[in-house]
């Protein structure tokens, strides 16, 4: 069974990188069938989508936040990392994990079971 | 492109249906079969209830089921429980496939 874990510090300065890491297990990430998400909920919100990455390494990332982020791959480690520079209060949130399946059918499943991030000095 | 357009909140007592819906454009919601609802639980992650607009995925109930017409999606819950108590999201495929979209989401109170 697919499992995806979250995992990085749960207290960030701001102006500085908030930097987290998603573990797969139960299957490998180097999979042409899927791409590997990052979404994001700050407290009392909804869900907002931060970006996605494929085995290959091709990265797609919401455009409000973009010039911030980057999402990698460690295939070795089976794990895929987010990076979001020049945090502020703003980006508290609980960050999750999913896979996301594109064609022939569209979901993200499963889920991690998300980290709460605090940005604050 | 926008966040797709859920009402805040839906109500109703155990055993009746409550619909929500899902509003969006025709690059999104409206132009494909690619719509899916998520169900989460209070400190909970979202779980997957709903895709491809009227699939259910494997140990979901049959009460949970979903439409569309035109440029909006509606999940149904019907025979409605105490446990249904929860947040729902939408999310859909866009015409720009390397998009994500989700809805704003919508409390669903159990009275």
């Amino acid at each position: 069974q697919l499992q995806l874990q979250e995992s990085g510090p749960g207290l960030v300065k701001p102006s500085e990188t908030l930097s987290l890491t998603c573990t797969v297990s139960g299957d490998s990430i180097s999979t042409t069938k899927y791409y590997w998400d990052w979404i994001r909920q700050p407290p009392g919100k909804g869900l907002e989508w931060i970006g996605s990455i494929f085995y290959s390494g091709s990265t797609y990332y919401n455009p409000s936040l973009k010039s911030r982020v980057t999402i990698s791959v460690d295939s070795s480690k089976n794990q895929f990392s987010l990076r979001l520079n020049s945090v502020t209060a703003a980006d508290t949130a609980v960050y999750y994990c999913a896979r996301y399946s594109s064609s022939p059918h569209n979901w993200f499943d499963p889920w991690g079971q998300g980290t709460l991030v605090t940005v604050s000095s | 492109q926008s966040a797709l357009t859920q009402p805040a909140s839906v109500s109703g007592s155990p055993g009746q249906s409550i619909t929500i819906s899902c509003s969006g454009a025709s690059s999104d919601v409206g132009g494909y079969k690619f719509v899916s609802w998520y169900q989460q639980h209070p400190g909970k992650a979202p779980k997957l209830v709903i895709y491809d607009v009227s699939n259910r995925p494997s140990g979901i109930s049959n009460r949970f089921s979903g439409s569309k017409s035109g440029n909006t999606a509606s999940l149904t819950i019907s025979g409605l429980q105490a446990e249904d108590e929860a947040d729902y999201y939408c999310s859909s495929y866009t015409s720009s496939s390397t998009l994500r979209l989700f809805g704003g989401g919508t409390k669903l109170t159990v009275l």
